[in-house]
């Protein structure tokens, strides 16, 4: 089993350029996130889906989708980036107790 | 919302030197807690997890925590840190039934050869 994969792992953008983060896991898991981890910050909640189909805002959603039309993958689009998208990205899927299967994450800087 | 508190945000040790990293957190309800550790340039991983029943939980590495119920605290331990435990640590709660998790701000550990 792969886990959760990422791509890309380092990505450089100007400001107003958009983007797609993609994520995929292959455990069949139903929750999934989207985190950015920044220094002194810890990882703070983009986005999440508990299935096909269903999304919902977590604690810093402004400037970013997510849709979720399979249960493996959960792509997040930065619809118009800024320099305070600059961060590191983590996708993870939960397991049975919601521990977090991360993926290697993407590290975006925003020019 | 529950929140997660670390307070130390760096801590230096020689190696051999034991190791205790405080978590509180403020929720009334059942949660499940976690530690992770992320080594420099990678993701996190799982170091350990309580759900229920022992408070005492053993991980990897030789790490362990206890849950202390009365105290919201779920502090990480182990008796002899490496050099190779170098890392960030971070605790993180859920409560029960639900699938959100909020993590604290981490814990960087530095140990000293």
């Amino acid at each position: 089993n792969a886990g959760v994969t990422q791509t890309p792992k380092f990505q450089v953008l100007k400001t107003g350029q958009s983007m797609t983060l993609q994520c995929a896991q292959d455990m069949n898991h139903e929750y999934m996130s989207w985190y950015r981890q920044d220094p002194g910050m810890g990882l703070r909640l983009i986005h999440y889906s508990v299935g096909a189909g269903i999304t919902d805002q977590g604690e810093v959603p402004n400037g970013y989708n997510v849709s979720r039309s399979t249960t493996e993958d959960f792509p997040l689009r930065l619809l118009s980036a800024a320099p305070s998208q600059t961060s590191v990205y983590f996708c993870a899927s939960s397991g049975q107790y919601n521990e977090q299967f991360f993926g290697p994450g993407t590290r975006l800087t925003v020019l | 919302a529950q929140s997660v508190s670390q307070h130390n945000h760096h801590v230096i040790l020689s190696e051999a030197a034991s190791l205790e990293l405080g978590c509180n957190y403020s929720y009334g309800g059942t949660v499940n807690l976690f530690w992770y550790v992320q080594y420099p340039g990678q993701h996190l991983q799982l170091l350990l997890k309580y759900f229920s029943g022992d408070p005492l939980v053993k991980g990897i590495k030789g790490f362990e925590a206890e849950f202390i119920k009365s105290k919201f605290s779920f502090n990480l331990r182990k008796p002899s840190v490496q050099w190779s435990d170098t890392a960030e640590y971070f605790c993180a709660v859920t409560p029960g039934g639900y699938q959100k998790v909020t993590f604290g701000t981490g814990t960087k550990l530095q140990v000293i050869p």
